[in-house]
């Protein structure tokens, strides 16, 4: 199962709004709701951010927000915030019953 | 609160073998799934295996099957990874994660540990 394509990087100024795309194929991203998004600060354990495409954890900013069109899923992040610069991963469920990521977008605010 | 506490890296030999263990507290652990996922060292994250409250469903990738065995003991909160005949290119961090419901498929990975670090090298 070969990771899901992600930009390695993506910038913003603050308060603007920055868009991560998440690219799969009909087997993994296009197939199910299961796409999900983590946050990783550096050091740190991923964070989950975004769930079923486009549903967020309980108590998380609704800054950040999930869609999906055919095989490719998206993370937008609004407003964007200092605390926001991080790595992020997308994650699928797959049609082969298996879980794979994608290859992560390191988001820098300028 | 949940609580992932991850246990049992370290510097092996390739060829040799290393058991992690992960501790479980905070929720009812045998009414969850649980997987670990690991990440080199500046890479990203991999899914590496995943296994039902029962044991009854277990998943690989395919990086490591045939060489790592999950486990669990829910009697003892307990997560385990055995992982033998181990290669350089199995270096990363490990981490424990929490599913999301108590079957493996579907879903995503809910609350994480902080890892254990493995090194092959000789």
């Amino acid at each position: 199962q070969s990771a899901l394509t992600q930009p390695a990087s993506v910038s913003g100024s603050p308060g603007q709004s920055i868009t991560i795309s998440c690219t799969g194929t009909s087997s993994d991203v296009g197939d199910n709701n299961y796409v999900s998004w983590y946050q990783q600060h550096p050091g740190k354990a991923p964070k989950l951010m975004i769930y079923d495409v486009s549903n967020r954890p309980s108590g998380l900013s609704n800054r950040f927000s999930g869609s999906r069109s055919g095989n490719t899923a998206s993370l937008t992040i609004s407003g964007l915030q200092a605390e926001d610069e991080a790595d992020y991963y997308c994650s699928s469920y797959t049609s082969s019953s298996s879980y794979v990521f994608g290859s992560g977008t390191k988001v820098t605010v300028l | 609160e949940v609580q992932l506490v991850e246990s049992g890296g370290g510097l092996v030999q390739p060829g040799r073998s290393l058991r992690l263990s992960c501790a479980a507290s905070g929720f009812t652990f045998d009414d969850y799934a649980m997987h670990w996922v690991r990440q080199a060292p500046g890479k990203g994250l991999e899914w590496v295996s995943g296994i039902s409250w029962n044991s009854g469903t277990i998943g690989y990738a395919d990086s490591v099957k045939g060489r790592f065995t999950i486990s669990r003991d829910n009697a003892k909160n307990s997560l385990y990874l055995q992982m033998n005949s181990l290669r350089p290119e199995d270096t990363a961090l490990y981490y424990c994660s929490q599913h999301i419901r108590d079957s493996l498929h579907p879903g995503y990975f809910d609350n994480w540990g902080q890892g254990t670090l493995v090194t092959v090298s000789s």
